[in-house]
């Protein structure tokens, strides 16, 4: 139990453009969904909190003009990587916890989306 | 500032031994610790979870301690095996839900 999807797993644009990437929880509800990113040989990264029907909360440093979340059901968040530059090439991953449970439970994640931009 | 400290150096050991993995942090209290593996080019996975009430937690070969005085938690592996080789990643609450993770300690069991 608890699968989180994540798609795509990679991704290679141009400068430029923008890239929207789908977190989804497959068989449990997920009221809130969580956001990183990870550069090479460095921790994850918070970047936002995304609750299902509520204005994500971004993390200090992160541009929310830049990085648009939409939690529009309970298993579904979306990250659109608006302009993307060579500096936002990086591996985003998301996670999920489920619905009602306590400040303490486990954050299931999904496998990564590999962003390159050229 | 809160800081989380896990060795980022390579842990080498043969096949059968124990590994034992250190989490160190600073400025925190923690409620609680979680324990994560990370496969290269994949998400993390949830392994453990102990409280700050718990000096110790066990599942299969798995033992994680929790030391509130040292701030540190131990992470053991016993009978390692080729298929354990990965990135273990510690965990501390950063608000509701919300953790934040160490650096992670590459793990490398040799056959």
């Amino acid at each position: 139990g608890a699968v989180v999807s994540q798609h795509p797993s990679r991704v290679i644009c141009k400068s430029g453009t923008s890239v929207k990437i789908e977190c989804r929880s497959l068989d449990f509800q997920a009221t809130t969904m969580f956001w990183y990113r990870q550069f090479p040989k460095q921790s994850l990264m918070l970047m936002a909190t995304s609750n299902e029907g509520s204005k994500a909360t971004y993390e200090q440093g992160v541009e929310k003009d830049k990085f648009l979340i939409n939690h529009a059901s309970l298993t579904l968040s979306t990250l659109t990587v608006t302009s993307a530059h060579p500096e936002d090439s990086s591996f985003y991953i998301c996670s999920a916890t489920s619905a009602g449970t306590g400040v303490d439970q486990p954050q299931h994640f999904g496998d990564g989306t590999r962003l390159s931009i050229l | 500032s809160q800081k989380i400290e896990q060795n980022s150096e390579a842990l080498n050991i043969q096949e059968g031994k124990t590994a034992t993995l250190t989490c160190n942090y600073t400025n925190y209290s923690p409620a609680y610790l979680q324990w994560y593996r990370q496969d290269p080019g994949r998400g993390p996975v949830f392994l453990l979870l102990i409280r700050e009430n718990e000096k110790e937690k066990r599942k299969e070969r798995l033992k994680v301690t929790f030391d509130t005085t040292l701030k540190q938690s131990l992470f053991h592996i016993t009978a390692s095996q080729p298929a354990d080789s990965a990135t273990y990643l510690c965990a501390l609450p950063g608000g509701y839900q919300k953790v934040t993770f160490g650096i992670g300690t590459k793990l490398q069991v040799i056959p």
